[in-house]
């Protein structure tokens, strides 16, 4: 299973975006990688998932490179209500191994 | 879409009774869901990967005859804690894969 390396925390303001970078030097080929967001005392909140090239949702995009040995989140124009873990993973979600190892994730403060 | 739902969010119980906690996925089915336990300021830990209609499979470490895990249906998932102790406080958390992972809010469990 592939390990990420990710900033423990970040600073930002609102209006704002934001960028968190992963590293995940031994993904595999079949390897999706996955952002999500926590809240405390909350269960983790899907963000943005993708494979390669550049991803982008209602809420986020998602940077990864050519190589896939890192991925970007971004956040634009970011508010207090962002303030949150974010998490990144790396995992073959279809196949028979599903399980997803997480890190630490990175503390995003948003200032006013 | 995608909404997964615990019940209960939060429960007190007396050393040494069991508690159970449901997962239920509301709008999809899951062949899969798996449970995690998470400590103050710390990551998730999967405790044990849910198949419908088998035996869960458990993490190194994880006591299987503890922490009971019952996949009766392609939307609930059950997790009891037997014999519970002090130490078993914590943030127990549920995801249930469909693309990816959708979790659950929740249930903090507080052993007295």
């Amino acid at each position: 299973l592939a390990k990420t390396t990710q900033p423990i925390s970040m600073d930002s303001y609102e209006g704002q975006e934001v960028n968190i970078t992963c590293s995940h030097n031994n993904i595999a080929t079949n390897d999706y990688i996955t952002w999500y967001q926590q809240f405390p005392s909350q269960g983790p909140r899907f963000i943005i998932q993708g494979y390669k090239t550049k991803v982008t949702n209602e809420v986020a995009s998602l940077f990864i490179p050519a190589d896939r040995k890192s991925s970007t989140l971004s956040l634009p124009r970011v508010s207090l209500s962002d303030t949150a873990v974010y998490y990144c993973l790396v995992g073959d979600h279809a196949g028979n191994n599903r399980k997803l190892i997480w890190g630490l994730g990175t503390s995003l403060a948003v200032n006013p | 879409g995608a909404v997964v739902s615990q019940h209960p969010s939060w429960v007190i119980c007396k050393s040494g009774t069991s508690v159970k906690i449901e997962c239920r996925s509301l709008d999809f089915q899951a062949t899969t869901m798996f449970w995690y336990r998470q400590f103050p300021k710390q990551s998730l830990m999967l405790m044990a990967t849910s198949n419908e209609g088998s035996k869960a499979t458990y993490e190194q470490g994880v006591e299987k005859d503890k922490f009971l895990i019952n996949h009766a249906s392609l939307t609930l998932s059950t997790l009891t804690v037997t014999s519970a102790h002090p130490e078993d406080s914590s943030f127990y958390i549920c995801s249930a894969l469909a693309q990816t992972q959708y979790f659950g809010p929740g249930t903090r469990l507080l052993v007295l």
